[in-house]
């Protein structure tokens, strides 16, 4: 069965600070979605890695996708309130299917 | 405007009554997909279906039922509901661009199960 271990589950930062959060497994994954979802809706998607070692950047985000395509980073640059959320990756199956995988989540809180 | 629609938003129902939440999408996609979200267990997957009239188990499949007769329709079945299948169940629709599976998700059905 394929994981993908999100890290930290939360976290709580003053606003202005940097953050990593970290999607591993040990599976390889067609592609990395990167989500994020606001209490009482569905997630949104922010970006998708698809090439190992690809980085992305979205204003202050910066997702980053492992060269053996096991894993991901999201980076956040100095966080605003704004910002807070649950951050969810997911893998996309890597045998031609559409199983999806998906992380525990990363609650974000970011305090002004 | 391209969106998921899922019905009801919410549902309070009894052991062993059975359920329909009907999913749609507006976009023409070919995939489709239903997901349980669960506290510190994210999104599982429940079903997915690549086309119409294919169909196939995700992770989660046991104790529910899907049907994909129209491109644009999805719903989730519930023959049996019990206890444990109280959640937040979301619907999810995808083009297929190669890889990316990028997914456009509904607002959510909120089922509890007495």
């Amino acid at each position: 069965t394929q994981l993908l271990e999100q890290s930290p589950q939360f976290l709580s930062i003053q606003e202005g600070e940097n953050l990593t959060v970290y999607c591993n497994s040990s599976s390889v994954f067609s592609s990395l979605q990167w989500y994020r979802q606001e209490p009482g809706e569905g997630p949104v998607l922010l970006v998708t890695v698809v090439t190992g070692g690809e980085v992305k950047k979205l204003k202050r985000l910066t997702f980053q996708f492992g060269d053996a395509r096991k894993d991901s980073s999201l980076h956040i640059t100095a966080a605003q309130p704004g910002d807070t959320g649950l951050y969810l990756c997911a893998g996309a199956d890597d045998t031609g299917g559409f199983k999806t995988i998906f992380g525990a989540g990363t609650r974000l809180f970011v305090k002004a | 405007e391209a969106q998921v629609t899922q019905n009801p938003r919410y549902l309070i129902t009894v052991t062993g009554k059975k359920l329909t939440v009907t999913c749609s999408q507006n976009m023409n996609h070919e995939y489709m997909s239903w997901y349980r979200q669960d506290p510190g267990l994210g999104l599982r997957q429940i079903y997915y279906s690549m086309n119409v009239e294919v169909t196939d188990k995700g992770d989660v499949p046991e104790g529910y039922k899907v049907s994909r007769k129209e491109k644009r329709n999805f719903p989730l079945i519930l023959e049996s509901p019990s206890p444990n299948q109280t959640s937040l169940y979301f619907c999810a629709s995808s083009s297929s661009p190669g890889q990316s599976y990028e997914q456009y998700f509904g607002p959510g059905t909120r089922l509890t199960v007495t």
